[in-house]
């Protein structure tokens, strides 16, 4: 089974700061397979990055995606006050075609 | 544009089973791949299994196999999970979500059902 590990847990920034989120996987992803949420409290996720690098429809471009292989970032390159969320990564294995959610990272206000 | 529409809140005794529905508009139901994840309060996202609404066949996550079921009616556009035998740390909210093999990732989930298990 693929595991996904997030880091850090919680990342603490102010409104126009970068925040760097790492993906880390025990094994080799299909970058094609591995995308990226965001939760805001009461609501379902949202795709953000599918394709390890692909902005979802509607996504601003202050999100980017980047990675292969075992390591993967999301970047949201200058924070806005609706970017303070909890965020995702996940991968889908073909064979034996599971899947598997990273355990999050809290982007919260400083 | 997609939309997926969950049965409401359930409170359940434990040894209770629970079957949650969803409903899928605005786009070919069986064309996409069916999942549910949970979601424990305070906790991550935890995939269950998927459904392909269009043969019926399934994929369970081995931790919930036995107890986990997935079904669907094509005629109504409507996929629904049950979980049999539930405890306590079965509380949750349930989502359905749609897997776009375009993307290989989820664009449409449906706004989750909180089931409680509680004596």
């Amino acid at each position: 089974e693929i595991v996904l590990t997030q880091s850090p847990g919680t990342l603490s920034l102010s409104p126009g700061e970068r925040a760097t989120l790492s993906c880390r996987a025990n094994q080799s992803v299909s970058s094609s397979y591995l995308a990226w949420y965001q939760q805001k409290p009461g609501q379902a996720p949202r795709l953000l990055i599918y394709g390890a690098s692909s902005r979802a429809t509607g996504i601003p471009d202050r999100f980017s995606g980047s990675g292969s292989g075992t390591d993967f970032t999301l970047t949201i390159s200058r924070l806005e006050p609706e970017d303070f969320a909890v965020y995702y990564c996940q991968q889908y294995d073909t064979s034996p075609r599971g899947l598997t959610f990273g355990g999050g990272t809290r982007v919260e206000i400083k | 544009q997609g939309h997926l529409v969950q049965s409401g809140a359930e409170v359940k005794k434990p040894g209770a089973s629970v079957k949650v529905s969803c409903k899928a508009s605005g786009y070919t139901f069986t064309a996409y791949y069916m999942h549910w994840v949970r979601q424990a309060p305070g906790q991550g996202l935890e995939w269950m299994g998927w459904i392909n609404p269009n043969v019926g066949g399934t994929n369970t996550e081995q931790k919930f196999q036995g107890r986990f079921t997935m079904t669907r009616d094509t005629s109504i556009s409507t996929a629904y999970m049950e979980l049999t035998s539930l405890r306590s740390d079965d509380t949750a909210v349930y989502f359905c979500a749609n897997f776009n093999w375009n993307y290989g990732a989820f664009d449409i989930w449906g706004q989750g059902t909180l089931v409680t298990v509680s004596s």
